[in-house]
């Protein structure tokens, strides 16, 4: 089992559709991220939660909803995207928020989004 | 606030030449700061760190130098392989902490043989 595994790899949806996206981490992390990865542009946080407690929205708009049901398992379901939503969507884990947790992020492969 | 600005790429070297890609920052106090590589369908991976002035994070054959007087942390290998072709990704922590993370746009390496 690799480190961070997200699923799909890759997804197309219309605008109207809902679909979601899957992350599991299998590194005893107690922190799990989501960023999105636009070209020429600097990775954006979305979302960060802690023990399964969302910790910070990055005023991310709502037709993107994170759930986080464990702290192994993250989850972003899409409803009513725009064309400007596709990107590659990275998950990403560590131990920590503070404390044990050095900085480093161990990521997902990603899930390339697109949307017509 | 904090923001990383790269250089822009593509940068594209020879296989055994010598790479330099810059990073400067912007922060309040004393950040760590990072350097992340991507590989071809990969999701990011660190490649190295430093958490205070005057540090040299080092991985692989790369290098980078926490300079405060300049507030760069370029990143340096004295001979590129085809291996290395990735994009590479600057960052700061203000906390140390993962959860405050500011990433930079990345810079592509391309190297040829």
């Amino acid at each position: 089992e690799t480190g961070v595994t997200q699923t799909p790899r890759h997804l197309v949806m219309g605008m109207t559709n809902k679909k979601s996206l899957k992350c599991e981490q299998h590194l005893g992390h107690n922190a799990m991220y989501w960023y999105k990865q636009s070209a020429k542009k600097p990775l954006e946080l979305m979302f960060v939660y802690n023990f399964k407690e969302q910790t910070e929205n990055n005023s991310v708009p709502s037709r993107f909803s994170p759930e986080c049901p464990n702290s192994s398992h993250l989850f972003l379901h899409l409803h009513t995207l725009q064309p400007e939503d596709s990107a590659l969507y990275l998950c990403a884990s560590s131990a920590g928020l503070a404390g044990t947790n050095t900085g480093e992020l161990f990521f997902g492969e990603g899930s390339r989004l697109t949307v017509l | 606030g904090n923001s990383v600005t790269q250089m822009e790429g593509p940068v594209t070297l020879s296989e055994e030449a010598f790479l330099t890609i810059n990073c400067t920052y912007t922060a309040t106090g004393y950040p760590s700061l990072f350097w992340y590589v991507q590989y071809p369908g990969e999701g990011l991976q660190l490649l190295l760190k430093a958490t205070k002035a005057d540090d040299k994070g080092s991985n692989k054959g790369f290098e980078a130098t926490y300079r405060k007087e300049t507030t760069s942390f370029h990143l340096e290998k004295g001979s590129v392989q085809v291996s290395d072709s990735a994009v590479y990704f600057c960052a700061l922590s203000p906390t140390g902490t993962a959860s405050k993370l500011t990433f930079g746009t990345g810079t592509r390496l391309q190297v040829t043989l």
